[in-house]
């Protein structure tokens, strides 16, 4: 079965640059949900999107932005990194119309910041 | 605000043996669902188990079950028979009907299994 799809996988940059993170949904999911995992810690919702909607935000930075294409898939743009920033970043995605919600999980990108 | 919490860091098993991963949950929605997840090193998400506030039957996913108790609100995870690949991190998460589908996690419980 077709999962959802994370690139790149891992990620090398430098203070000050930005990042952008690409997620290709499971296919007929409507929802798509960017996670932030630092070392050692639990995922951290970051912002989710229904419908190519925003649909709900959390702790996300300002320096971050994110957005839903017309084909589903999500991009998270990341500006002015620190390196508070290095930590895996998760896209999930689920089915919310069937009310089911079950989310599943990308790969992941590791992304440091150096 | 809905909360999880695991308040086991790290627990050992013997191989072929069952376990059990605590989880806690608060919430003042009553509809909910309650999800475990698996991390491996390598450290992608791997979905478990799924259960709904109002489901009536403890929900089994393979030699996965869920001991949901309601007034307690907990959510623990069982695994029989373990296996060594087993070994990861485990994390409870939870979704209140009000908040399009975001999942909150508790702080995972890494298990290890024996030989």
């Amino acid at each position: 079965a077709a999962g959802v799809i994370q690139s790149p996988r891992h990620l090398i940059k430098e203070k000050r640059e930005t990042a952008t993170l690409k997620c290709y949904p499971i296919p007929r999911h409507d929802t798509v949900y960017w996670y932030q995992q630092g070392p050692g810690q639990d995922p951290q919702f970051l912002i989710s999107f229904y419908e190519k909607m925003q649909s709900d935000k959390g702790s996300i930075p300002d320096r971050f932005s994110a957005q839903q294409f017309s084909d589903y898939h999500s991009e998270l743009n990341m500006s002015s990194l620190e390196l508070g920033d290095s930590a895996l970043y998760f896209c999930a995605s689920s089915l919310n119309r069937d009310r089911t919600y079950e989310q599943y999980f990308g790969p992941g990108t590791r992304l440091t910041v150096t | 605000a809905q909360k999880i919490t695991q308040t086991q860091p790290g627990m050992f098993v013997q191989e072929k043996e069952a376990v059990t991963l605590d989880c806690t949950y608060d919430t003042s929605d009553p509809s909910y669902g309650l999800f475990w997840y698996k991390q491996p090193s390598s450290g992608e998400m791997i979905f478990l188990i799924y259960q709904g506030s109002y489901d009536q039957q403890n929900a089994t996913e393979g030699r996965y079950s869920l001991n949901f108790q309601k007034a307690r609100k907990s959510a623990n995870l069982v695994i029989s028979a373990s296996q060594l690949g087993d070994s990861a991190m485990y994390f409870c998460a939870m979704r209140v009907s009000t908040s399009y589908g975001k999942l909150t996690f508790g702080q995972g419980t890494i298990l290890t299994v024996h030989p």
